[in-house]
């Protein structure tokens, strides 16, 4: 029979529009979160960044937003674009230094055109 | 720079055969990963070597996987023997700061 794997949320937006990605972390005590874009065929590739001591921060098209009173962190993305199409994951260190990593389970972006 | 490179990128073989999987990190980083992706379980880190010395390899499913940093340019994966529920994708990736820089990763599939 089929197996039964992760539901990888999907969020569809039109072309030209903002895009808004979730991300619920686990740890409290994590400083440090990272976003990484996944396509098809091809290994995570970094997107932006924040520390926990920032509530927000800027890329070229794409805004990070941190909320840790809530453990949430968003990813933004401007006027999206096709080539955006692709899973999403957050990562998160729960502690400094340790760089153990851990990925969230994704959120698969399609762009319509 | 040409990237975390991992070789082979697919590898079919059978249960109870050895694999070998290659990683060559981006020069001058110092961290090195293994991660494998699977739909159930998502990415998972399986280790992580600083300065070519495992720091944390926690996340090793059993006995049958190991993993080596001879040098700080050479990693490998073995799994020994392998079997059907490793199939997955594994990937390498390096680090100078924080920062991941993956490989296109190995497409494994056991028969």
């Amino acid at each position: 029979g089929e197996s039964v794997g992760l539901h990888l949320p999907t969020l569809s937006v039109q072309e030209g529009d903002n895009s808004i990605i979730n991300c619920a972390y686990s740890n409290s005590a994590s400083d440090y979160f990272i976003w990484y874009k996944q396509e098809s065929g091809k290994g995570p590739q970094f997107i932006i960044d924040i520390r926990s001591n920032m509530d927000k921060r800027q890329g070229q098209r794409v805004t990070v937003l941190l909320n840790k009173t809530v453990k949430h962190l968003s990813l933004q993305i401007a006027a999206t674009q096709p080539g955006d199409s692709a899973v999403y994951f957050c990562a998160e260190t729960p502690t400094s230094g340790t760089y153990k990593y851990i990925f969230g389970t994704g959120t698969r972006l399609k762009v319509l055109a | 720079d040409a990237g975390v490179i991992q070789s082979p990128r697919h590898e079919v073989t059978e249960m109870g055969q050895e694999v070998t999987l290659r990683c060559k990190p981006i020069s001058g980083h110092d961290y090195l990963f293994w991660y494998r992706q699977t739909m159930m379980r998502g990415l998972e880190l399986l280790i992580y070597f600083n300065n070519n010395v495992p720091i944390d390899d926690s996340g090793m499913p059993e006995d049958r996987f190991s993993a080596k940093m001879p040098n700080a340019s050479f990693s490998t994966l073995k799994i020994q023997p392998s079997e059907p529920r490793d199939s997955a994708v594994y990937f390498c990736a390096s680090s100078a700061y924080e920062k991941l820089f993956f490989g296109s990763g190995t497409q494994l599939s056991v028969l």
